[in-house]
């Protein structure tokens, strides 16, 4: 089963706005991980924030973690077109298996 | 570095058929994962290895289904005979691993099989 959840799993906002997305989990983890993928392509990591962490930024992301609920959150600040992507978190722990939820399917209009 | 390859891209067979999907990891990356993506079941982890040993084979649904690593630089996953249902997006990616579990993964582009 999944051990990631996205939601929404579909987001449309105009260019400009913030795009906010939710990732619970089931089980206790060591790292999770936001990647981005294009329609017809792989998959590109974005992030990865550890459980003894709590929020981190990378340009105009920002993950946070709540390990007490399971759950983290990509922001995406002023969104842009190019960023027009299906996102999945991912969780790992101890094993080197990384799990993926289902996605959350962002459109940016412009 | 050329990223991890994929070959082929895209894979039209007909049922019953064998079907080969090569990748070729990141030099001096020591896990190799290969997932199934379809718009139904998503992303699923299939079988993964570390020094090209396979560590993790319980994703593969069936016996149908076989992974090798012969070396650092290659990995097959073949399917034999190949049904209608097994159609998807195999995606193979290579990372290393450290005392945090599991790094950031690279990607390949994915081959698109589908089956007829």
């Amino acid at each position: 089963s999944q051990q990631g959840e996205e939601d929404p799993q579909a987001l449309s906002i105009q260019e400009g706005e913030n795009a906010t997305m939710n990732c619970s989990y089931k089980t206790s983890i060591n790292n999770l991980q936001w990647y981005r993928q294009n329609s017809g392509r792989g998959l590109v990591h974005l992030i990865l924030i550890r459980s003894n962490e709590r929020e981190k930024h990378s340009g105009r992301l920002r993950v946070t973690l709540d390990t007490s609920k399971k759950s983290s959150s990509l922001l995406i600040t002023a969104s842009r077109a190019a960023d027009t992507a299906s996102y999945f978190c991912a969780t790992g722990k101890g094993a080197q298996k990384l799990v993926f939820g289902q996605g959350t399917r962002l459109t940016i209009n412009p | 570095d050329a990223g991890v390859i994929q070959s082929p891209r895209h894979e039209v067979t007909e049922m019953g058929q064998e079907v080969t999907l090569r990748c070729k990891p990141i030099s001096g990356h020591d896990y190799l994962f290969w997932y199934r993506q379809t718009m139904m079941r998503g992303l699923e982890l299939l079988i993964y290895f570390n020094n090209n040993v396979p560590i993790d084979d319980s994703g593969m649904p069936e016996d149908r289904f076989s992974a090798k690593m012969p070396n650092a630089s290659f990995s097959t996953l073949k399917i034999q005979p190949s049904e209608p249902r097994d159609s998807a997006v195999y995606f193979c990616a290579s990372g290393a691993v450290w005392a945090g579990g599991t790094g950031e993964l690279f990607f390949g582009e994915g081959s698109r099989l589908t089956v007829l």
